[in-house]
This record gives C-alpha cells, structure tokens and sequence, in this order.
C-alpha cells in the first residue's frame, strides 16, 4: 500500500545546530501535515501544506513542500531544548486518507 | 472551541481481561473520529476510523473493536486483552476525511 517515509528515525543534534527531518510519498499528495509529540505527550498540528513548492515559516521552523507534491521537510533552526520531541509528517492521499510517517525522534544535547 | 478527552489517562491489565477506553469529544457535531496505537517510542498505528454514529473501519484485523454508540463518543474495547495490545492508545477527531487531526492525551495500556 502507499506509503510516507520518513527520514532520519532519530536525530541528536547539540543545542543551537540545525535539524532537518524529511517525508517523501510513494504518490502524489493533496497536501502534507506536521504534527509534533513532545515525551509522554501526544500529537499537536503544527502546520498544514497544500500548494507545489509551499514554503511556510514558524518562527524557527520552516516547512516545505516539494514541487512534485511527493516530499515535504522540516528544518528548525538554531535548536532549543524545548524542540526535542518527535516530528511527524502526514500526507493526504488521493482518497483523502491521512498516512503517518513514522516521525523523526530528535534529541538535544546541552 | 473544540476538546477532547479520553480516559483513563493510564491502565494496567492483566492478559485476558477485557478493555474499554472512551473517548469524547466537544464543541463540534458529526466528526470523523480516530483511534491510533503507538508503541513505546513508534509511530502512529490506525486502528479504526469513523465517520458517522454505527460506522466504524477497522484498519488492522486484531482482537480490538471499537464502537461509535453517539456522534461524539467513541469507544475501543477488548474482550480479551494480549501482552502485544500495551502501547499508548489515542483518539483523534478531524472536521472531515483527510482534514487535520487533532489528538487527545491518551491512555497508557500496560498489558501484565
């Protein structure tokens, strides 16, 4: 069935590097959500992307969606510690299902 | 503005004894619901999804059902519970098919 990768698994990075988790569909998507879980927590909508080559900013995050409408990252900047979590990304396919990836576990070293 | 609440927020069970998690959501009316499963430090697992009181899909063939008695209740149980069913239970809600989810806390299941 389709599938949304995601890559890296995990990522340890000293505060204040930057950090970058990336999705890429097996198909075209109707657009691509992000959701953060920080430990012990659940899921928050962080951001939704629907148009080719959509670039969103939040603060020190920035969201992209490739042209092909196929992969999508996450890059944050600068990392705090209150980044740490774990970075989702969904995609909407063209039944309109919602497809997870398996999220990107990232870790700050102090 | 919308909420959603589950519980119990944490659970322990022994194997073959039944399960019932609930979940409710407030301040919308008719939307899709959502139980996921994740396990210790995985991803998302859907489970079921509804759309409407009475339907229910099941995603994943296993000994859980889940059960929509009222627009906003949701309910996941278990006749006999598995030591593989431990995992961190969430129930979502979107407006529609395909739209953004929104997530309750959740129910650590430990399964003894």
């Amino acid at each position: 069935g389709q599938q949304v990768m995601q890559i890296p698994q995990y990522q340890h990075v000293q505060e204040g590097e930057d950090f970058t988790t990336y999705c890429n569909s097996s198909t075209t998507l109707s657009n691509i959500q992000w959701y953060k879980q920080r430990p012990g927590g659940h899921p928050v909508f962080l951001i939704q992307l629907v148009k080719s080559g959509e670039v969103k900013k939040q603060k020190r995050l920035t969201f992209q969606f490739g042209e092909a409408k196929k992969n999508s990252s996450l890059h944050i900047t600068a990392t705090q510690t209150t980044d740490v979590g774990t970075y989702f990304c969904a995609g909407r396919n063209r039944d309109d299902k919602i497809i997870f990836g398996k999220g990107t576990r990232l870790h700050i070293l102090p | 503005s919308q909420t959603i609440h589950q519980w119990p927020a944490t659970l322990v069970q022994p194997v073959g004894s039944p399960l019932s998690l609930e979940c409710t959501v407030e301040g919308t009316s008719n939307p899709n619901l959502y139980w996921y499963r994740q396990a210790a430090g995985r991803g998302l697992q859907l489970l079921f999804y509804s759309v409407g009181i009475g339907q229910i899909s099941s995603e994943v063939p296993q000994n859980l059902s889940a059960s929509r008695p009222q627009d906003r209740q949701f309910i996941l149980s278990s006749k006999k519970l598995l030591l593989s069913d431990s995992g961190f239970y969430l129930c979502a809600w979107s407006w529609g098919v395909g739209d953004t989810q929104y997530f309750g806390p959740g129910t650590r299941l430990t399964v003894l």
